[in-house]
Parts: structure tokens; C-alpha cells; sequence
């Protein structure tokens, strides 16, 4: 079974600041035939369902801000949001879905500092 | 666009069952399998269960495997999850999740064992 791991689990930044949250794979997420990383984030807040925003590890989501980008390099995934917005206060995940068990990060908390 | 609506939650005691649906709409339903992911308050998510495309095979997570089902209703564009002898640890909001490079997720339904 894959095993996502996050860090940190959780996070205070500034508003206007930077915010990186990582997540890394026990095994490689890489389809070969394809070239693409089996690899999402998703923002949840309270009360609601995760939100996706990133899939095959770099590609945003339809409708989801451009401060928000994803990237890799190797097992590793990074999810970064340039300038941090108010609304951004919210937990983050990391999920791998290249092989079944698919699995998640276990989450970081992003707040306000 | 895409929607899946679930319904079903509710109370059980443990050992209980319970069945909960899937209404998907939006999309073509024969063409997405379907996962079933759970959230037990306070924690992370867990993937639960999943049914190809085509029906073929189903997969389950461990924890589940032996007392959970998935099974849909093409003509109803309707997914299901049967849960037998439910157990305290199964407490948790459940989401339908349509399959694909991006993962779209319905609003999810609760169900509670307790005694």
C-alpha cells in the first residue's frame, strides 16, 4: 500500500505571504505510459466536502485561483500558494491515486498568522 | 454539470445495516466508475470502495472487505453501498466520488453506530 505523508500538519502565514505545504509518496505515483503522476490536493473547511485543486500532481482545477499550483520531483509533491488569501484558512490534503488502496496525506492545517 | 447526491445516512446500532444511494447526474454514468470515501468526524479521509466503468470488478478496502457491497443501477444512473454488521469505527460522513484524472465529489450523507 502507498502511504502519503504530509508536512507540516499545520501552518501559520501571513496574509500576501507564501504557503508551501509537501507531501510524499512511499512509492512512486508515476505512470509510465503516460508520463503523468497519479497525485490531487484538495482544500476542505468545515462542513463542506474536499474541494479539488490540483490533479496529475501540476494541473489546476477549472475555476480554481492561480495563486494555487501544484509540482513534483520525484516522490514528492508540493502544493503552493503564492499570496495567501483570507478564504485560503482551510485544511489541505494530498491523495495518491495510481493504485488501489488509494490513499491521502493525513492533512495540514493552514491558518493566519 | 456533474452532481451525485447521496442519501441514505442515518442511525444504527452496531451490527446494523444500511444502505445508502448515489443519484449522479450531469454526466454520462456508464462511462465513470465510482468510489465510495469516508470521513469519521474529526479525521482524514479513507477510501472505501470502488466500481469500474464497466461493473467488472469491485475493490474494497480492507477494513470493509466481507461486510460492505457496491452495486449500481445503470438504468437509474443510481449507485449503492449495502453495510453490513456495522461496527463503531464505521462512523463517518460518506461521499460518492466519480472516478477520473480529477475526482468530483458529492456533499456526503452521515451515518452514525451507536447503541
Amino acid at each position: 500500500d502507498i502511504v502519503m505523508t504530509q508536512s507540516p500538519d499545520s501552518l501559520a502565514v501571513s496574509l500576501g505571504e507564501r504557503a508551501t505545504i509537501n507531501c510524499k509518496s512511499s512509492q512512486s505515483v508515476l505512470y509510465s505510459s503516460n508520463n503523468k503522476n497519479y497525485l490531487a490536493w484538495y482544500q476542505q473547511k468545515p462542513g463542506q466536502p474536499p474541494k479539488l485543486l490540483i490533479y496529475w500532481a501540476s494541473t489546476r482545477e477549472s475555476g480554481v485561483p492561480d495563486r494555487f499550483s501544484g509540482s513534483e520531483s520525484g516522490t514528492d509533491f508540493t502544493l503552493t500558494i503564492s499570496s495567501l488569501q483570507a478564504e485560503d484558512v482551510a485544511l489541505y490534503y494530498c491523495q495518491q491515486y495510481y493504485s488501489i488502496p488509494y490513499s491521502f496525506g493525513q492533512g495540514t492545517k493552514l491558518e493566519i498568522k | 454539470q456533474v452532481q451525485l447526491v447521496e442519501s441514505g445516512g442515518g442511525v444504527v446500532q452496531p451490527g446494523g445495516s444500511l444502505r445508502l444511494s448515489c443519484a449522479a447526474s450531469g454526466f454520462t454514468f456508464s462511462n465513470y466508475g465510482i468510489h465510495w470515501v469516508r470521513q469519521s468526524p474529526g479525521k482524514g479521509l479513507e477510501w472505501v470502495t470502488f466500481i469500474p466503468y464497466d461493473g467488472s470488478n469491485k475493490y474494497y478496502a480492507d477494513s470493509v472487505k466481507g461486510r460492505f457491497t457496491i452495486s449500481r443501477d445503470i438504468s437509474k444512473n443510481t449507485l449503492y453501498l449495502q453495510m453490513n454488521s456495522l461496527r463503531a469505527e464505521d462512523t463517518a460522513i460518506y461521499y460518492c466520488v466519480r472516478d477520473g484524472g480529477a475526482w468530483y465529489w458529492g456533499q456526503g450523507t452521515l451515518v452514525t453506530v451507536s447503541s
